[in-house]
């Protein structure tokens, strides 16, 4: 069975970098065929899609959050991580990480991690 | 601003039908993609109840089902129970966006 873990502080400070990790058991990301996503959501309101990636490295990202984000995997920990730099108030969320199955273009996303609130304030 | 656009609330009776809709465009249901639809339960993680516009992982019941046509897809729920009263969200691929694309997300509630 896989499961996917957040990990990371629960409180950033404006202007500083918001550093997020996904740890996953019982699969490998090193093996392929799927897409390691992070997904957020801001209190009481949707989710929105922040961006993946492929064990290979290839990442594909939000274009409204491309320039201040970074997302990696390190293979040997079966982790990868997200860095979100420059936050704010609009980047309080709860942040999820998730699998996402298929091709980039039909991805679904099973399983999720249980996701951790981030909250920016000084 | 989503453009997969569902409708803030639905409900309905105990045994009853509901179907939530989920209204793209050409750039995302429209150019072919693949619907998906999740449901999130009041303070935990979305949960996959539907892939591929209209199949069903192992062990999510059959009262629930996708459809997709044109630009829109539905997730109809039928024998409506208690334990159904959640947040449900539809995705696609958005090729304008060149990633994905949550609805804004609908309201179940069990009268």
């Amino acid at each position: 069975q896989v499961q996917l873990q957040e990990s990371g502080p629960g409180l950033v400070r404006p202007s500083q970098t918001l550093s997020l990790s996904c740890t996953v058991s019982g699969a490998s990301i090193s093996s392929g065929g799927y897409y390691w996503t992070w997904i957020r959501q801001h209190p009481g309101k949707g989710l929105e899609w922040i961006g993946y990636i492929y064990y290979s490295g290839s990442t594909y990202y939000n274009p409204s959050l491309k320039s201040r984000l970074t997302i990696s995997v390190d293979t040997s920990k079966n982790q990868f991580s997200l860095k979100l730099s420059s936050v704010t108030a609009a980047d309080t969320a709860v942040y999820y990480c998730a699998r996402g199955d298929s091709t980039p273009q039909d991805s679904w996303f099973d399983p999720w991690g249980q996701g951790t609130l981030v909250t920016v304030s000084s | 601003q989503s453009v997969l656009t569902q409708p803030p609330s639905v409900s309905g009776a105990p045994g009853q039908r509901v179907t939530i809709s989920c209204t793209g465009s050409s750039s995302n249901i429209g150019a072919g993609y693949d619907v998906h639809w999740y449901q999130q339960l009041p303070g935990t993680a979305p949960k996959l109840l539907i892939y591929g516009n209209s199949n069903r992982p192992s062990g999510v019941p059959a009262r629930f089902s996708g459809s997709k046509s044109g630009t829109s897809a539905s997730l109809a729920i039928t024998g409506l129970q208690a334990e159904d009263e959640a947040d449900y969200y539809c995705q696609s691929y958005d090729s304008s966006l060149s990633g994905s694309l949550f609805g804004g997300g609908t309201k179940l509630t069990v009268l």
